[in-house]
């Protein structure tokens, strides 16, 4: 089955705890990305990657850092997180970017206390 | 920059009612216009696209019109069910970008 997976799940964690979330896909696509979403503020775009090895901000990079060393994962790091990044996270990959859909994963919660 | 806004919900209708979520658009280039829902405890899933202007996206009786004019991209159902209950997201893209800037998301309820 076609499908991007997200691990974990759920996640609480104390300010300044380094954590991962991981990031899989098994579509062969070119693009992967990572959004978070707040309520009344919609997605908004933490960083992206068109291929291996490369990869550029979105709107909301601060905190944040990913890598991309294989094409089908692509995980968030989050090497010294706060409060203010508790929230619902989706990782999403399409064939290239551009026009191409996106296709989500199920979502992480996430908690910093 | 690149934006899009839609119109805030939340939004409750009776089934078979008619549904209308407006979104409109600021882009600097020549924009991809998509609609995307996401359902209760899932990942968004995409539900039209159009690509060039008077293009219309359609899928499980939803349709938009990409409307260069008025910049907008309104999403229309003639006839609701509880199904549709969910949160539609309206995003675009730029022709070659890699970003994809998303609405606030508009919550719809659907009552039998």
């Amino acid at each position: 089955e076609a499908q991007v997976t997200q691990n974990p799940r759920y996640l609480i964690t104390v300010t300044g705890k380094k954590l991962t979330v991981t990031c899989s896909q098994n579509m062969n696509h070119e693009y992967m990305s990572w959004y978070r979403q707040d309520p009344g503020l919609g997605l908004r775009q933490i960083y992206y990657s068109m291929n291996v090895e490369v990869t550029d901000k979105g709107d909301v990079p601060e905190g944040y850092k990913v890598s991309r060393k294989e094409k089908r994962n692509f995980p968030l790091i989050l090497e010294s997180p706060s409060p203010n990044q508790t929230s619902l996270y989706f990782c999403a990959s399409s064939l290239e970017g551009g026009s191409y859909e996106q296709y989500f994963g199920p979502g992480t919660r996430l908690t910093v206390t | 920059g690149d934006s899009v806004t839609q119109m805030e919900g939340p939004v409750t209708l009776s089934e078979e009612a008619f549904l209308t979520i407006n979104c409109t658009y600021t882009a600097t280039g020549y924009p991809s216009l998509f609609w995307y829902v996401q359902y209760p405890g899932e990942g968004l899933q995409l539900l039209l696209k159009a690509t060039k202007a008077d293009d219309k996206g359609s899928n499980k009786g939803f349709e938009a019109t990409y409307r260069k004019e008025t910049t907008s991209f309104h999403l229309e159902k003639g006839s609701v069910q509880v199904s549709d209950s969910a949160v539609y997201f309206c995003a675009l893209t730029i022709s070659n970008d890699y970003k994809l800037s998303f609405g606030a998301g508009t919550t719809v309820t659907v009552r039998a």
